[in-house]
């Protein structure tokens, strides 16, 4: 049973259209999170929501808008696709709680988007 | 200043021998944890240890174990008795802080397991 499943793992697609990327968590987790793995590996957060408020939100194009609709749940809509937007983008969680260290990150497989 | 800083892009290790990758973190906060991640050709992402900052022990895992420096902000992480399957990405992480923070991840280090 996945805990962290990402749909779908793969996605070609030409510039300009809108695409979208949907996440599970089953871990009962209450933050989950985007994360963009470029080329050379480096992985960016882009977007976090914590009990489906938006936590963080990086200096990410407004052409990327994530949608939780309840806490174990965090897509990823695109729109106008470019050709630098291909990447690997993970869906990942953690358990957080007020006052403590923070959980581990349980990723998922990943989406490798290639933008055509 | 970079949160994680891993100075090994690539390393190469003979089977069987230990290793040890580098990652030194920059937080000024004195609640953290460091971890590391490995990610094979594969692509997913595989947690491999944990260290918090309050912790008196190195933390250890089979046959990882995190060479926890407080003072010299490092947290090498070392695999013993090397495997072909130890051939991935190795990233070091940092959260600083308590309750919901963010992660901070360094660039990598490719290890490559020679047999």
């Amino acid at each position: 049973d996945t805990a962290v499943s990402q749909t779908p793992k793969y996605l070609v697609t030409q510039m300009g259209n809108d695409k979208s990327i949907k996440c599970e968590q089953n871990l009962g987790h209450d933050t989950m999170y985007w994360y963009k793995q470029d080329s050379k590996k480096f992985l960016k957060i882009m977007f976090s929501y914590n009990n489906k408020e938006l936590i963080i939100n990086e200096t990410v194009p407004n052409r990327f808008s994530p949608k939780s609709p309840d806490k174990a749940h965090l897509n990823l809509h695109i729109n106008s696709l470019e050709l630098g937007d291909s990447a690997v983008y993970f869906c990942a969680s953690s358990q957080d709680t007020a006052g403590r260290l923070g959980g581990e990150l349980f990723f998922g497989e990943g989406s490798r988007l290639t933008v055509l | 200043a970079q949160k994680i800083t891993q100075t090994q892009p690539g390393m190469f290790v003979q089977e069987k021998e230990a290793v040890t990758l580098d990652c030194t973190y920059d937080t000024s906060d004195p609640s953290y944890g460091l971890f590391w991640y490995k990610q094979p050709s594969s692509g997913e992402m595989i947690f491999l240890i944990y260290q918090g900052s309050y912790d008196q022990q190195n933390a250890t895992e089979g046959r990882y174990s995190l060479n926890f420096q407080k003072a010299r902000k490092s947290a090498n992480l070392v695999i013993s008795a090397s495997q072909l399957g130890d051939s991935a990405m190795y990233f070091c992480a940092m959260r600083e802080g308590l309750g919901f923070n963010k992660f901070y991840f360094g660039s990598g280090t490719k290890l490559n397991v020679k047999p």
